[in-house]
């Protein structure tokens, strides 16, 4: 079974520009989770999806991000305009059913440096 | 959420048994404690979850006392590829939904 898998594993940006990132979960998890780690800071949750839908959106810092998750299987993460705060390790993370367990599963991580 | 407070960085030799306590004071009754484990350049990765007691699995295991307040993640007879975060998450189901919370996480180092 293939994990969860992240495009791309590194961007470098510059302040001002846009970048997209891709997490593909997997097969089969409706729930689909962004998280991200600034620099020296700790993981923080940005948003749930469950199938298309956007379960909590509470973690998300600004209008600047915005994630969507077309037909519930993919979902990208776009920020527009980056902003040199926003470089950090971006994870996703998927689940497959809610219940009494907080396994979820995370990709590797994609590496935002925006300078 | 309860808050959660654990080591900064542990240190161990390979094949001991390395515990790891966890502090959780406000937990609430219908919380759950959750461990992760995170190399570098990789994602966090589920090692156990408990509510109450003891929990084991091939990984780790997990001893929760009765009043819950306090939990230690058990690994026995560690390697150098151990070496890692660990990270102690306390939370509860909230309308269906799980999000998961990280602290500072305990910096788990492995020597020959």
């Amino acid at each position: 079974e293939a994990g969860v898998t992240q495009f791309p594993s590194h961007s470098v940006i510059e302040k001002g520009q846009t970048v997209t990132l891709r997490c593909d979960p997997i097969s089969g998890h409706d729930n689909l989770y962004w998280y991200r780690r600034v620099m020296g800071k700790e993981i923080k949750f940005l948003l749930h999806f469950v199938k298309e839908s956007k379960q909590d959106e509470s973690g998300m810092p600004n209008n600047r991000f915005l994630a969507e998750r077309t037909g519930g299987t993919y979902s990208t993460l776009k920020v527009q305009p980056a902003e040199l705060e926003d470089s950090g390790v971006y994870f996703c993370a998927s689940s497959k059913v809610l219940g009494q367990t907080y396994e979820q599963y995370f990709g590797p991580g994609t590496r935002l440096t925006v300078t | 959420l309860a808050k959660t407070t654990q080591p900064i960085s542990m240190d161990s030799y390979e094949g001991q048994e390395v515990n790891i306590t966890c502090s959780h004071n406000n937990i609430a009754t219908n919380d759950y404690i959750t461990w992760y484990q995170q190399f570098p350049s990789q994602g966090p990765r589920f090692i156990i979850q408990g509510y109450k007691t003891k929990v084991t699995n091939e990984v780790a295991s997990l001893f929760i006392p009765a009043d819950r307040k306090s939990s230690t993640l058990s690994l026995p007879r560690v390697s150098l590829s151990d070496t890692a975060v660990y990270y102690c998450l306390v939370g509860g189901m909230n309308s269906g939904y799980s999000t998961l919370t990280f602290g500072k996480g305990t910096m788990l180092l492995v020597s020959p």
